[in-house]
């Protein structure tokens, strides 16, 4: 079966870095995505990776290895609205996006 | 604002009504979902509408029926509901075609959805 783990809930410091780790099997791969989805709220695209690497974005960067199935998502200088669900989802050999259950990032003071 | 809509944001239902969730997306995309999200689970595919033609639907219930009149809306006709089906309903929609790499998909803020 298919099937992507990412850690239920996190905690860190404002100001801190985070590391959110995904893991996948998946019926062939087109690219990984990670969705941030803060509480009441719609998934928002945050980043896409197809080739193994670093992809930065300001604040935020995503690293993926294919021949280990596994993608972090690295958060620097945390900021109070940073506390959200953040989402991993991995494209399979049908082009169906198999999502994770999200891991629930809380940010302290 | 992504540009997916979704009413209403909320629904109470009992189990003999009889409901509908609308979703509309002005991005001009040609493919349509709908997701059910439960709490601490994955996003669950329910249904995909491509160029209006329904391609995908994950085995489920038949209370759960889709409508898709144009490429730029979507319904979700609920009946005889269970408990269980109280869940995030959420839309989203994606430009599909050849050649594209990334299929991101925009997602609408969701109608959370209460079963009595």
């Amino acid at each position: 079966g298919q099937n992507i783990d990412q850690p239920t809930e996190m905690t860190a410091t404002e100001g801190a870095i985070v590391q959110i780790n995904c893991t996948y099997q998946t019926s062939g791969f087109n690219g990984l995505f990670w969705y941030q989805q803060h509480a009441g709220e719609a998934p928002t695209f945050l980043s896409y990776n197809v080739l193994d690497g670093l992809e930065e974005k300001g604040r935020f960067s995503s690293f993926l290895s294919r021949s280990k199935g596994y993608s972090y998502l690295l958060l620097k200088e945390l900021q109070m609205k940073d506390s959200a669900s953040y989402l991993c989802a991995v494209m399979d050999s049908n082009y169906q996006l198999i999502w994770g259950a999200g891991t629930k990032l809380i940010i302290k003071p | 604002e992504t540009g997916v809509t979704q009413t209403p944001r909320h629904l109470v239902m009992g189990m003999t009504n009889k409901k509908s969730l609308k979703c509309e997306q002005h991005l001009g995309h040609n493919a349509m979902y709908w997701y059910k999200q439960s709490a601490k689970k994955p996003l669950e595919l329910m249904f995909v509408y491509n160029f209006k033609e329904q391609t995908e639907n994950n085995s489920v219930p038949s209370r759960f029926s889709p409508e898709c009149p144009n490429s730029s809306h979507l319904f979700l006709h609920l009946h005889t509901l269970q408990p269980e089906d109280s869940a995030l309903y959420l839309c989203a929609s994606s430009q599909e075609g050849a050649g594209l790499e990334l299929n991101e998909q925009f997602f609408g803020p969701g109608t959370r959805l209460t079963v009595l």
